[in-house]
């Protein structure tokens, strides 16, 4: 079963913000929310993750719900490099991420 | 360090033929898994390790060995190779499985 719910595509313009939201309705306590994306057919690369509070790093940042049913990526100023499919896992960390299809973020010129 | 490397890059087999995918990371994690990506999918786990002398299945382990004998090796093996199992293998590396995964190239398998 899914545990993360993601639109299949968006579309930004080159230097605004990147919202990609994901549901985790069903996310228990000792869950972690992780980020990753993958660029054309590279291998997926680590972006950020988070159990409570907001997260931020150098290249992105994390806004979880209090109620932690969903959560928020953003890119703040989006480059074309940027384009590529983005993955929001939840995992207890116990055992290795299960990826599910993403979001296909599409950064426009 | 070179971080997770992975051979070959491409590889081509008929059906019925056996090979192994190596896998080896220089950072000294514990954790190590495979996974496979079909085309305009999203990655699907096939065994995973949490450290050397323990393998465990994935999602989709059937037609897969693997063994880990040592911390830095995890290969992968195809015992008799199918067309559906034509894909992109990924290994991925990470100190404990809370930790951020480190990702491979990939090896792209054609099976005719």
């Amino acid at each position: 079963d899914a545990k993360t719910t993601q639109p299949p595509s968006m579309d930004c313009a080159e230097g605004r913000a990147a919202n990609l939201p994901c549901n985790h309705s069903t996310i228990s306590g000792n869950e972690y929310v992780y980020w990753y994306r993958q660029i054309h057919s590279q291998g997926p690369q680590y972006i950020i993750h988070g159990l409570k509070n907001n997260e931020t790093n150098e290249m992105a940042s994390l806004i979880i719900t209090e109620d932690r049913k969903s959560s928020t990526l953003i890119l703040p100023h989006a480059t074309l490099r940027d384009t590529a499919v983005y993955y929001c896992i939840v995992d207890s960390g116990n055992t290795p991420l299960v990826f599910g299809k993403g979001t296909r973020l599409s950064v426009i010129a | 360090n070179a971080g997770v490397t992975q051979t070959p890059k491409f590889q081509v087999l008929k059906t019925g033929q056996s090979m192994t995918l190596q896998c080896a990371q220089d950072m000294n994690h514990e954790y190590m898994s495979w996974y496979r990506q079909d085309p305009g999918m999203g990655l699907r786990l096939i065994h995973y390790s949490v450290g050397a002398g323990i393998t465990d299945q994935g999602e989709v382990p059937n037609g897969y060995n693997v063994s880990r004998s040592t911390t830095e090796d995890f290969p992968l093996r195809l015992l008799s190779a199918a067309p559906s199992q034509t894909s992109v293998y990924f290994c991925a590396s990470s100190q404990a499985a809370v930790y951020e995964q480190y990702f491979g190239p990939g090896t792209r398998l054609t099976v005719t």
